[in-house]
């Protein structure tokens, strides 16, 4: 059974620093691309960051370009967000996403994120 | 940015009834298109991908279909499970977009 579970979220004031992971289980991690989606508060998904599976390429939002790194390790199964410059419009459900075909086939249960003085 | 729009914002329907949910593309994205569905307080699920292809265990009763700008889901007759709110995603081009999603409500 596939599982992806996320950590690292909380209340973190504006201009602060977060760092977000997942840890995946029941399927070879070290194959797939992997990505960051967020669902801000009563709101819609917003695809964040993607990785490939051996880190080569990776892809970001405009709207956290030059302020959010991902990463990934694959011999411990995890995948990481550093979010530095936080913004209160980041406050959002952070979710971790397998890639298959570029699509989104399994997501973890989410780790909340939010941005508030 | 490929921007897709979903209608209607809001779908009221019973148990037993199709649905129909349309998701319109700013620009063509061939058949590149998959649909999602989210019930309260958990994670997205696939449902359709490539336009018209049911992910691993989504229902006969689920289809999809569409291609270049235009596509629809539809529920062709509705289960409890099914209100619920639906995205479709674009993989045609970077960044990747969802729409604003529908919710679809029991009347």
């Amino acid at each position: 059974e596939v599982q992806l579970v996320e950590s690292g979220g909380g209340l973190v004031q504006p201009g602060g620093s977060l760092r977000l992971s997942c840890v995946a289980s029941g399927f070879s991690f070290s194959s797939y691309s992997m990505n960051w989606v967020r669902q801000a508060p009563g709101k819609g998904l917003e695809w964040v960051s993607y990785i490939s599976s051996s880190s080569s390429t990776i892809y970001y939002a405009d709207s956290v370009q030059g302020r959010f790194t991902i990463s990934r390790d694959n011999a411990k199964n995890s995948l990481y967000l550093q979010m530095n410059s936080l913004r209160d419009e980041d406050t959002a459900v952070y979710y971790c996403a397998k890639s298959w075909m570029r699509y989104f086939d399994y997501w973890g249960q989410g780790t909340l994120v939010t941005v508030s003085s | 940015e490929i921007v897709l729009t979903q209608s209607p914002a809001t779908l009221s329907l019973s148990p037993g009834e199709r649905a129909t949910l349309s998701c319109r593309a700013s620009q063509g994205v061939s058949s590149y298109l998959a649909w999602y569905r989210q019930k309260p307080g958990q994670a997205p699920r696939l449902l359709i991908y490539d336009a018209s292809n049911r992910a691993t265990g989504i229902p006969a009763r689920i289809s999809g279909s569409g291609s270049g700008t235009d596509f629809t889901l539809t529920i062709s007759s509705l289960e409890p499970e099914d209100f619920a709110v639906y995205y479709c995603q674009q993989r045609s081009n970077w960044p990747s977009t969802f729409g604003q999603g529908t919710k679809l409500e029991i009347k």
